[in-house]
């Protein structure tokens, strides 16, 4: 099946740095893209929506200025993290849908940020 | 608005015996619905999906899933648990439009006893 990679797939940062994480579609082009955030147990948020070329679409109660997202490309979206802090840290997960197949969503494998 | 519910956050099965896991949905539009399965600190892989065709799903690793809208629910089964589906698993909707946006159950975690 198609191939989301997500990097890094693991990143410890101190409190106050920004961090970025890149969603790749690796053979497959992605007009929409979608970030969720997932703490321990618990089930996926979806944070915000990507589209290629336009501004992210966020769900509410999610800071834009916080979570900065990028849809540059076809293949590429990022999710920076903006003055991290400890309540940022949590199980970042991306997918990205397939626009020329079946339009079925493809899982990144997830990274996972510690906020020191 | 579109909504799951996943009954029981733990579910536990001898290896050998059927797997029961249940999903309820709620949705003003007809519903896509999904299973999909986390291992730990991995992401989600698609199990099986329902998009308006056959009520009854066959995915992969012999998992299946009936829609039944009566009951507006979305169960998983699987005949005979393997030690292997001890994981994550989550239902979730969507619209089936153009945002395709996936909301996602609160999950529920399968052990398999030896």
């Amino acid at each position: 099946g198609a191939v989301v990679s997500q990097h890094p797939s693991w990143v410890i940062c101190k409190s106050g740095t920004s961090v970025k994480i890149e969603c790749r579609s690796l053979d497959f082009q992605a007009t929409t893209m979608f970030w969720y955030r997932q703490f321990p147990k618990q089930s996926l948020m979806l944070m915000a929506t990507s589209n290629e070329g336009s501004k992210a679409t966020y769900e509410q109660g999610v800071e834009k200025d916080k979570f900065l997202i990028n849809h540059a490309s076809l293949t590429l979206s990022t999710l920076t993290v903006t003055s991290a802090h400890p309540e940022d840290s949590s199980f970042y997960i991306c997918s990205a849908r397939d626009a020329g197949g079946s339009g079925e969503l493809f899982f990144g494998e997830g990274s996972r940020l510690t906020v020191l | 608005a579109q909504s799951v519910t996943q009954l029981g956050s733990h579910v536990s099965v001898s290896e050998g015996a059927l797997v029961l896991l249940r999903c309820n949905y709620s949705s003003s539009v007809p519903p896509y619905l999904f299973w999909y399965v986390q291992y730990p600190n991995q992401g989600l892989q698609l199990l099986l999906k329902y998009t308006s065709a056959a009520t009854l799903v066959k995915g992969i690793n012999g998992f299946e899933a009936e829609f039944k809208k009566s009951e507006t629910s979305f169960h998983l089964t699987k005949p005979s648990a393997h030690m292997s589906d001890a994981a994550e698993y989550f239902c979730a909707v969507s619209d089936g439009g153009a945002t395709n946006k996936l909301i996602f159950g609160t999950g529920t975690l399968l052990a398999v006893q030896p």
